[in-house]
């Protein structure tokens, strides 16, 4: 079946430094991926989705210099937090449609700021 | 305004049960339905999916009721196990434009030995 690879699964970096997060399609290619977050306790938020070869398109309030997507390749989009606080710690999951029915999800990167 | 409503927000059944969690939508355009499992620490992975020309589908334990008219569709997990203790999730989009897919707000299931 369609997989989806993300990396890293766990990050801590230091408050002020950026991080960067992967999501790689392995074995389809994916023109378009969607980057999440999700609260403790809570439901997914779309954020951003990442088109392959042109700008993300960013949901409202989702800052764009914060939150850098950029989509190099059809099998690879990647999430940048920048200058990350501790607010912006939380768990970041990707997601592609590979053509069948329903989105394939990565296994999610959990962030934390300190 | 949350597009799809889900409920419960906990569930708690002994091994053996049948638990049912529920969701409502509004946007009659919505014209694909999965269901998301997921575990802690872990991305959502596809559990079962329906589409509106079908009032139920069954895929193993896990069966999806579709009522359109009522713009409702549950999700009935089968002689439920502790290995099915997940967060569950419903979802909705408008399958020719995966642009947006909304999300439930989740039912954090316990199925107990």
């Amino acid at each position: 079946g369609a997989v989806v690879s993300q990396h890293p699964s766990r990050v801590i970096c230091k408050s002020g430094t950026s991080v960067k997060i992967e999501c790689r399609s392995l074995d389809f290619q994916a023109t378009t991926m969607f980057w999440y977050r999700q609260f403790p306790k809570q439901s997914l938020m779309l954020m951003a989705t990442s088109n392959e070869g042109s700008k993300a398109t960013y949901e409202q309030g989702v800052e764009k210099d914060k939150f850098l997507i950029n989509h190099a390749s059809l099998t690879l989009s990647t999430l940048t937090v920048t200058s990350a606080h501790p607010e912006d710690s939380s768990f970041y999951i990707c997601s592609a449609h590979p053509g069948e029915y329903g989105y394939t999800f990565g296994s999610g990167t959990r962030l934390t700021v300190v | 305004q949350q597009q799809v409503k889900q409920s419960p927000q906990s569930l708690i059944v002994q091994k053996g049960g049948i638990p049912i969690i529920n969701c409502a939508y509004e946007n009659t355009a919505f014209d694909y339905f999965p269901w998301y499992q997921q575990f802690p620490g872990k991305g959502p992975a596809l559990l079962i999916a329906i589409r509106p020309d079908v009032s139920e589908k069954k895929e193993g334990r896990f069966t999806i009721s579709f009522n359109k008219s009522a713009k409702q569709f549950s999700l009935h997990i089968m002689d439920s196990q502790p290995g099915d203790s997940a967060t569950y999730f419903c979802a909705a989009s408008i399958e020719y434009n995966f642009n947006k897919f909304y999300f439930g707000s989740g039912t954090k299931l316990n199925v107990k030995p």
